[in-house]
């Protein structure tokens, strides 16, 4: 069926570098795409969405770049704090039984190093 | 304005036995959605309620149900509970669903850890 690719599993940076995080998705009507972050023992929070109308989209140190003809977005975090060290979920909305529902990644284990 | 609430955080079950988790969104969201979040298979779509209807189911057995109330509250339940059902079950609510539009963004809850003995 119709899924969600995210790479890579596990992400160690230092504090300060960037880090970027990448998914592919199959379904091409798929046309908004959220980006969580979870923390331990927490339930996923957004942190940044994109539609397919847009092609990038900036919040502070994140942001979140779209390419609908190769089918994939990308999550960009810099001058990254330890703060930042979570598990990081992309999305893509699509089509399930004939409705939209949201389709998540595998996840990233982010780890910034003090 | 209150986020996703779900309760209770923690239970524990043995097999066999039945189980009734509940979800309130954030005020003036109507719809509901459910995830079910394991280790081996990440976060998994179950359904999705809409002004008290179900409006979209993900490929999960006949065992796992729920249900909305008028005042978009979402209970789901699960039947003759097995050892593979333990997981995290996360509620998520947004204003108008998988709609497509910008009320379709989701917010979830602190999720309700079940384990299943």
């Amino acid at each position: 069926g119709e899924n969600v690719e995210q790479h890579p599993s596990t992400l160690s940076v230092q504090e300060g570098d960037s880090a970027v995080i990448k998914c592919t998705y199959s379904d091409s009507a798929s046309n908004y795409f959220p980006w969580y972050k979870q923390e331990l023992g927490k339930g996923p929070q957004l942190i940044i969405d994109i539609r397919s109308n847009v092609g990038e989209k900036k919040d502070q140190r994140i942001a979140v770049t779209l390419n609908k003809t190769a089918k994939h977005f990308s999550l960009h975090i810099t001058e990254t704090q330890p703060e930042d060290s979570a598990v990081y979920f992309c999305a893509a909305s699509i089509f399930v039984a004939g409705r939209r529902a949201l389709t998540f990644g595998s996840g990233t284990r982010l780890q910034v190093q003090p | 304005k209150a986020g996703v609430t779900q309760t209770p955080r923690y239970l524990i079950k043995t097999r066999g036995q039945q189980v009734t988790l509940s979800c309130s969104p954030i005020s003036g969201h109507r719809s509901v959605s459910w995830y079910q979040q394991t280790p081996g298979q990440g976060l998994q779509f179950l359904f999705e309620y809409f002004s008290e209807t179900q409006r979209n189911k993900g490929n999960f057995p006949g065992r796992f149900s729920g249900r909305q109330f008028s005042n978009s509250r979402s209970e789901m339940n699960v039947s003759t509970l097995e050892l593979g059902d333990s997981a995290l079950y996360l509620c998520a609510s947004s204003l108008a669903g998988t709609s497509g539009g910008a009320g379709d963004t989701q917010y979830f809850g602190p999720g309700t850890r079940l384990t299943v003995l």
